[in-house]
């Protein structure tokens, strides 16, 4: 199976900042990687697909990029509504693996 | 516009199985892949299998020899059935509508299953 490994588990950063958050896959995953936003009580939400492609309605201040085994999801000026979960998701082989997540809070 | 929602026992013993009932709307299972995903507090999000479009069926082999995916088209219902379950499969299971290639871009909200006796 392919191991997802995000960092940092937990993040701390003020409103207006560059974030960026890591994912690294075992093995090569083809750029088949997805970001996901989950707040709490809710479900994962998809913000990214295959890399760097922007989900319908989600705001451009989030991005992704990355190939091989090396992924990241950047939010270029972090705001309020942005607090929650980040998980990275492989979809490159079975079984689907997903990262452990990024905790995101405001400082 | 495109639900999904999932209905589950809430509360389920150990070694028994569990019944989840996701039901669909606004796209046609016969045209796309349906996931099944879980979160639990020990492993975290999972993915469990799917079942494809034309109705065969992938399997996490984590849970493979426990796991069983289904679904009535007529009812726009898909069924997630674990046998001998364990007090760590607590958690939040999810249908999903993606694969292949397609990323999981719908969600239900999920249903919380707790195994206790």
């Amino acid at each position: 199976d392919i191991q997802m490994t995000q960092s940092p588990s937990f993040l701390s950063a003020s409103v207006g900042e560059r974030v960026t958050l890591s994912c690294k896959a075992s093995q090569n995953i083809n750029k088949y990687l997805d970001w996901y936003q989950q707040k709490l009580g809710e479900a994962p939400k998809l913000l990214i697909y295959n890399t760097n492609n922007l989900h319908t309605g989600i705001p451009s201040r989030f991005s992704g990029s990355g190939s091989g085994t090396d992924y990241t999801l950047t939010i270029s000026s972090l705001q309020p509504e942005d607090v929650a979960t980040y998980f990275c998701l492989q979809r490159n082989s079975w079984p689907f693996t997903f990262g452990s997540g990024t905790k995101l809070e405001i400082k | 516009q495109v639900q999904l929602k999932e209905t589950g026992p809430g509360l389920v013993q150990p070694t028994q199985t569990l019944s989840i009932t996701c039901t669909i709307s606004g796209f046609s299972l016969t045209s796309y892949y349906m996931q099944w995903v879980r979160q639990t507090p020990g492993k975290g999000l999972e993915w469990m299998g799917f079942i494809r479009s034309g109705g065969s069926t992938e399997y996490n082999s984590e849970f493979k020899s426990r796991l069983s995916i289904s679904r009535d088209t007529s009812k726009n219902q898909v069924f997630l059935k674990m046998n001998s379950l364990k007090t760590e499969d607590t958690g939040v299971y999810y249908c999903a509508r993606g694969g292949p290639g397609i990323p999981f871009a719908y969600w239900g909200q999920g249903t919380l299953v707790t195994v206790s006796s």
